[in-house]
């Protein structure tokens, strides 16, 4: 257990329609990555949030959006999906500054039909 | 910008041979690199990390990999496979200061034979 958790699990979605994906990082760790993992595009580095403000930003889609509460938590909020969406979406959180290693969440599977 | 490259897609081996999964990077500037297991329906676990120092790096059960500088690679290891070995394995580099965010290569999936 990595001690991030992401919520839910798994979901399945129509095109057209508009989730939000929950990541809670480990205890004292400021910063929250996203990635997402699918079967053409491999592992993708998605939005990264350091203590609520956006950090950086990897190959994002317009229709994606993220955010970092005080309490760290981090949303993906992804708005009119369509079928290529489907795939896995990872939440990590590191302490930056400490040499980088990130603690990967069991992921959410997201189907969109 | 960085890159890496994980040669092999697929990796048969039988059960208690060795096995050696390729990886090369690309970067003009300095990085950490990083080994990750994810076995099947399950998250990304840390194998093991360079970060500097010696460049033969142990992990966990029983890896290993080498960090080659000239040779851009970070080739990991195992003396003895076990059937529980497989799952895919991915290689990430980051940066070394600022945002430290990973970029991956595209997996190399092992499957241990009996």
């Amino acid at each position: 257990d990595s001690g991030v958790t992401q919520t839910p699990k798994h979901l399945i979605t129509a095109t057209g329609q508009r989730v939000t994906l929950r990541c809670s990082p480990r205890s004292g760790d400021l910063s929250v990555y996203w990635y997402q993992q699918s079967l053409d595009q491999g592992l993708q580095f998605l939005i990264q949030y350091y203590n609520g403000e956006e950090r950086a930003k990897g190959n994002i889609l317009e229709r994606f959006s993220a955010q970092q509460f005080p309490d760290l938590h981090s949303e993906l909020n992804l708005s009119s999906l369509e079928l290529g969406d489907s795939a896995l979406y990872f939440c990590a959180s590191s302490l930056v500054g400490l040499a980088g290693e990130q603690f990967f969440g069991p992921g959410t599977r997201l189907t969109v039909l | 910008a960085q890159s890496v490259t994980q040669l092999d897609s697929q990796v048969p081996v039988f059960e208690e041979a060795p096995v050696e999964l390729r990886c090369n990077y690309s970067s003009s500037v300095s990085v950490y690199l990083f080994w990750y297991v994810q076995y099947p329906n399950q998250g990304l676990q840390l194998l093991l990390k360079y970060l500097s120092g010696s460049t033969l790096v142990k992990g966990i059960n029983g890896f290993e990999a080498e960090f080659n500088k000239s040779q851009t690679s970070f080739h990991l290891r195992k003396p003895s496979v076990h059937i529980s070995d497989t799952a895919e394995y991915f290689c990430a580099v980051s940066e070394t200061s600022g945002t430290y965010k990973y970029i991956f290569g595209t997996g190399t999936r092992l499957k241990v034979l009996a």
